[in-house]
């Protein structure tokens, strides 16, 4: 089956604590991009990758890291969390970048404390 | 000024109706988006468009890339159709979003 797998689904954790989201897919998709979503803030682009080994800054990437040693893997690390992190993680990817249809994972709730 | 502007921000219609939902765009795009997110969180791509119209069943996507603006289209809805949707645009990579419009479809 087709799908954007993104682990872990719910977290919570303390400041600080470094973490990482997992983001895998089984489609061979060259776009992999991370967002995240806020009450009243709607969903806001925080890093993109176009094919492997290349990463772009979305519109709200401070405070993240990603890489994309490897095709179907796309993490998400949070070095030092913070509060303002607290947030929903959606995962996405396409065939061809933002001109084809985008897979989105089921996301990850994430609480810093 | 949102590089993005949805419209309405919410939408209560009745089984059967016929809805639009609008979306602005100000900046310079090669795609656009609609997304469907049911509570409980999911995302669903609904449509791509690049220019013209695309139909999936009762659903009906429009763009007009001059006007930079586009339309999406419910016919006979349904009770299921009860979600938020939002309008997503972007070029190369990067992606800018609609607030979304709540659509609550009653019986």
């Amino acid at each position: 089956e087709a799908q954007v797998t993104q682990n872990p689904r719910y977290l919570i954790t303390v400041t600080g604590k470094k973490l990482t989201v997992t983001c895998s897919q089984n489609m061979n998709h060259e776009y992999m991009s991370w967002y995240r979503q806020d009450p009243g803030l709607g969903l806001r682009q925080i890093y993109y990758s176009m094919n492997v080994e290349v990463t772009d800054k979305g519109d709200v990437p401070e405070g993240y890291k990603v890489s994309r040693k490897e095709k179907r893997n796309f993490p998400l690390i949070l070095e030092s969390p913070s509060p303002n992190q607290t947030s929903l993680y959606f995962c996405a990817s396409s065939l061809r970048g933002i001109v084809g249809e985008l897979f989105f994972g089921e996301g990850s709730r994430l609480t810093v404390l | 000024k949102n590089e993005v502007e949805q419209s309405p921000q919410n939408l209560t219609a009745q089984e059967g109706e016929f809805i639009t939902i609008n979306c602005s765009y100000s900046v310079g795009i090669s795609a656009l988006h609609w997304l469907q997110q049911h509570p409980g969180g999911g995302i669903v791509s609904l449509f791509m468009l690049s220019s013209g119209k695309k139909k999936h069943g009762r659903l009906i996507a429009t763009i007009n890339i001059q006007e930079k603006h586009s339309s999406l289209h419910i016919t006979a809805s349904h009770p299921r159709d009860s979600a938020v949707y939002i309008c997503a645009v972007g070029d190369v990579g990067d992606m800018r979003f609609g607030a979304g419009t709540r659509l609550t479809v009653k019986p």
